[in-house]
């Protein structure tokens, strides 16, 4: 069946600009991670997913970082006002059942460089 | 230990020889430990989720044990193949519902 699917794969902005990432997770997993990786560093946890539950934000790294899922499925990444830093491999990653002991399924990423 | 960490950072094996790594983690609250690999422009792949203390597992070549009581978790490849080539990441939740603590990463090069 379809795994995780991210677009875009690669995106080039400016300094200032804003961005938006989509995630598709696989159907029927209701737990979706999103995860980021900057040069030199671990995979780093932004925002998390559960059903219909109210997100756990607690990985943002500011207040220009929102994200959303739509109807249990689709989400999408949003950076405001984009700074070099932000620069990374953004991955997504969708859980069937939102327990500690299942593995986590990811995409193949999206990588973000600022300019 | 406070975060999850791995070494050593990169390994550069010669083909047919084995190998192994280590994941250090946090040994209080522990919910699971998983590791995936992660090869360049692909997605991270699952290998292993291990769960009570003294867990072995083992899928082909590749195979991981399991102490909870000290936190640490070695994986093992055996008869390297440049397949294996990969990043392989460890990761522990930080709670119950599978936000995960990564690594930084062993990066094995294997060469024919």
């Amino acid at each position: 069946g379809a795994g995780v699917s991210q677009s875009p794969s690669n995106k080039v902005t400016e300094k200032g600009k804003d961005v938006e990432l989509r995630c598709d997770p696989i159907s029927g997993h209701t737990a979706l991670y999103w995860y980021r990786q900057s040069l030199g560093q671990g995979l780093e946890f932004l925002i998390y997913f559960q059903g219909n539950s109210a997100p756990d934000k607690s990985g943002l790294p500011s207040d220009r970082f929102s994200a959303e899922r739509t109807g249990g499925s689709v989400s999408t990444l949003t950076i405001q006002r984009t700074q070099q830093e932000d620069s990374a491999v953004y991955l997504c990653a969708s859980s069937l059942i939102e327990l500690q002991a299942h593995e986590q399924y990811f995409g193949p990423g999206t990588r973000l460089t600022v300019t | 230990i406070l975060n999850v960490e791995q070494s050593p950072q990169s390994l550069h094996v010669q083909e047919g020889d084995s190998t192994n790594f280590t994941c250090s983690f946090p040994s209080s609250n522990f919910y699971a430990l998983h590791w995936y690999r992660w090869e360049t422009a692909k997605s991270p792949e699952a290998l292993f989720v291990m769960t009570l203390n003294g867990d072995e597992k083992k899928k082909g070549r590749i195979s991981a044990t399991l102490n909870t009581k000290e936190g640490y978790s070695y994986l093992y490849i055996k008869g390297s193949q440049p397949e294996d080539s990969a990043t392989y990441l460890c990761a522990s939740p930080t709670d119950s519902w599978g936000k995960l603590q990564f690594g930084a990463g062993t990066q094995v090069v294997v060469t024919p």
